[in-house]
């Protein structure tokens, strides 16, 4: 069964800190991550893609993507209280266009 | 660009009765298209997954029956919850989605169903 599993925390950090938050996956067949930002009664916002190793930066966030040890992670710099929501890591295969959802990570910014 | 727009965005209905959802992409054309049911502080679960001018193909355990789905053009699905029950209040969001972006998948904003 294809599963992507996160913390489901919730991660509270300092204003300013640099939260992290982690994935991992079951499938080594996947090709494309994303991570998804959702805010308590709304519906998921997407914030990053990453279909290589490494890592890809964009403003605050980078998304870091290692295959063979199969994780995916977030991090988010000068993290403001307005990035407290909770963080979907999403996967999916060349094959099927469906995403495969994480339950999400929960993060907290403490003003 | 990428805008996805759904209708209604709450909808409180009586017992029995059946719910349309509208889920348009603004911007795009989308291929494919998404359904997803999110029950309070749970992940978002799969329902169908359809595409233009052919049936949507449904997860396991979703009735095909109850909740019918219809992809009419590149940039309307709509999901109808037929007979509805309280239990099937919940949060449904559409997705859009198309094939060369990677299968990046741009959410609608929601509708909130309540059946009482």
């Amino acid at each position: 069964q294809k599963e992507v599993e996160q913390n489901s925390g919730p991660l509270s950090v300092p204003e300013g800190a640099i939260a992290s938050l982690n994935c991992t996956y079951s499938d080594r067949g996947s090709q494309s991550f994303f991570w998804y930002r959702q805010y308590s009664g709304k519906s998921p916002e997407l914030i990053m893609s990453i279909y290589s190793n490494g890592d890809k930066e964009d403003g605050r966030f980078t998304a870091q993507l290692n295959k063979a040890s199969q994780y995916v992670s977030l991090l988010i710099r000068d993290s403001q209280p307005s990035d407290s929501a909770t963080y979907l890591c999403a996967v999916n295969q060349d094959s099927s266009y469906k995403l495969i959802f994480g339950s999400g990570t929960r993060l907290l910014v403490r003003p | 660009g990428a805008v996805v727009s759904q209708h209604p965005s709450r909808v409180i209905c009586k017992s029995g009765t059946s719910v349309k959802i509208e889920c348009r992409s603004l911007d795009f054309q989308a291929t494919t298209m998404f359904w997803y049911r999110q029950f309070p502080k749970k992940s978002l679960m799969l329902m169908a997954t359809s595409n233009e001018g052919s049936k949507a193909t449904y997860e396991q355990g979703v009735e095909k029956d109850k909740f019918l789905i219809n992809h009419a053009s590149l940039t309307l699905s709509t999901l109808t919850v037929t007979s509805a029950h309280p239990e099937d209040s919940s949060f449904y969001i559409c997705s859009a989605s198309w094939t060369t972006i990677n299968n990046e998948q741009f959410f609608g904003p929601g509708t909130r169903l309540t059946v009482l």
